[in-house]
């Protein structure tokens, strides 16, 4: 039963373009969302979070915004470069036993030139 | 600069054998993961420790375990390998509970 996921698992848009990535989880605890970005061969590298208490947060380029009553959040670039090509992962953690993070199957991500 | 170590980086084993994966990290977090990842289940949790001595059962810790005696170091042991076993094998470090982890470059495995 997976608690997070991410229902496309690829995306390609245009360089220049905003690049929307989806999320939504069933555990009504979690209470803080982050997004991974993975490169091939590498580990992936922590992009931004959310914390519950907010609806938005924003870090250059990259903005995630949580809809709490959906159990939704999406992580927006913009615009998307080519470099943002990767697979993206959403991952989230509750309050409750011991602050696990769970992580969504990710979303492959195309940018073209 | 501090980083996250993993070795070795690739390895093939048979089934049935002991084998341990090495998690090395100079960032002196007191957080430590180690993940799996399989294609169409995204990153799952084995074992993470909050703290030396300190040691707790992820989603998928079967057949797993680990071991916290410094701060640096959280090898990966599995008791006897299996076929199921064949991933990628990522170790994570955190300066705090919630926030973002910081990832080594992985361990392929493959068990034959």
């Amino acid at each position: 039963d997976q608690q997070v996921k991410q229902n496309s698992p690829s995306l390609s848009v245009q360089e220049g373009r905003i690049s929307i990535l989806n999320c939504d989880y069933t555990n009504s605890m979690f209470d803080y969302f982050l997004w991974y970005k993975k490169y091939p061969a590498e580990g992936p590298t922590f992009l931004i979070s959310i914390s519950s208490i907010k609806d938005k947060n924003e870090d250059g380029r990259f903005t995630v915004f949580l809809n709490k009553s959906a159990k939704h959040l999406s992580l927006h670039i913009v615009p998307s470069q080519p470099g943002d090509s990767a697979v993206y992962f959403c991952a989230a953690s509750a309050p409750t036993g011991g602050f696990k993070t769970i992580f969504g199957a990710g979303t492959r991500l195309f940018v073209k030139a | 600069d501090a980083e996250i170590t993993q070795s070795p980086r690739h390895k093939i084993t048979e089934t049935g054998r002991q084998v341990t994966l090495a998690c090395h990290q100079t960032w002196n977090h007191n957080n430590m993961f180690w993940y799996r990842q399989d294609l169409g289940h995204g990153l799952r949790l084995i074992h993470y420790s909050y703290g030396v001595q300190d040691t707790n059962k992820g989603e998928v810790s079967d057949g797993y375990s680990v071991s916290r005696s410094n701060t640096e170091d959280l090898p990966l042991t599995l008791e006897s390998a299996a076929s199921s076993q064949t991933s990628v094998y990522f170790c994570a470090s955190s300066e705090s509970t919630r926030g973002g982890q910081y990832f080594g470059p992985g361990t392929r495995l493959t068990v034959t």
